[in-house]
């Protein structure tokens, strides 16, 4: 069965710490994982998609890998409007696209 | 680019009506959009696929007499909620896929939070 796991399921950082959020996924071949950020009472934003094993992409203070089994999001230097819930998502291959949903890290960065 | 709107943003309806939410693909054609469910606190619950021109495919538990999908044009998706009860308030998302440049990455709208009284 396809899954998607996220660690921590909260995350507390102080403006500047850096840190990094999981996410470790099964899937009967992958086309794609994906990362979206959102906020409370909106949709998720598109932040990334990573193809295959060893791909990077970065955005500001974000920065997204992947490997076989987990793919990391990761924070550098986070300011307090970074507060957000981070989503993760794998899309099967051969599917019509459906995402299979984490259940998300709810990162706050205090002041 | 690949801007998804929904209307309403907020819908507040009485128990036994139906409601009808709107899903636009703005600066892209979409061939097949996706609906979502979300519970507070919790990750968004796919309900169904809708292809235009042809009929939704429904995920397992979801009542397709209930929730009615219709994909009339390669930029709307409609979801009709027939006669909601209250359990049916919650928020629902919409997403389409922009396969201009051959990928599948799915851009979300903003969502309807609809509240049945």
């Amino acid at each position: 069965e396809d899954q998607v796991t996220q660690s921590p399921e909260a995350l507390r950082l102080q403006e500047g710490e850096s840190s990094s959020l999981n996410c470790s996924y099964t899937v009967s071949g992958l086309r794609g994982l994906f990362w979206y950020r959102q906020d409370p009472g909106k949709g998720p934003e598109f932040l990334f998609t990573l193809y295959s094993a060893g791909e990077e992409k970065e955005k500001e203070r974000l920065k997204a890998t992947l490997t076989k089994k987990e793919s990391f999001l990761h924070i550098t230097a986070p300011k307090p409007e970074d507060s957000a819930t981070y989503l993760c998502a794998v899309q099967a291959r051969g599917s019509q696209g459906n995402l299979i949903f984490g259940k998300g890290t709810k990162l706050s960065v205090k002041p | 680019g690949a801007v998804v709107s929904q209307h309403p943003s907020r819908v507040i309806c009485k128990s036994g009506t139906s409601v009808k939410i709107e899903c636009r693909s703005l600066d892209f054609q979409a061939t097949t959009m996706f609906w979502y469910r979300q519970f507070p606190k919790k990750s968004l619950m796919l309900m169904a696929t809708s292809n235009e021109g042809s009929k939704a495919t429904y995920e397992q538990g979801v009542e397709k007499d209930k929730f009615l999908i219709n994909h009339a044009s390669l930029t709307l998706s409609t979801l009709t909620v027939t006669s909601a009860h209250p359990e049916d308030s919650s928020f629902y998302i919409c997403s389409a896929i922009d396969r201009a440049w051959g990928t599948y990455e799915q851009y979300f709208g903003p969502g309807t939070r609809l509240t049945v009284t």
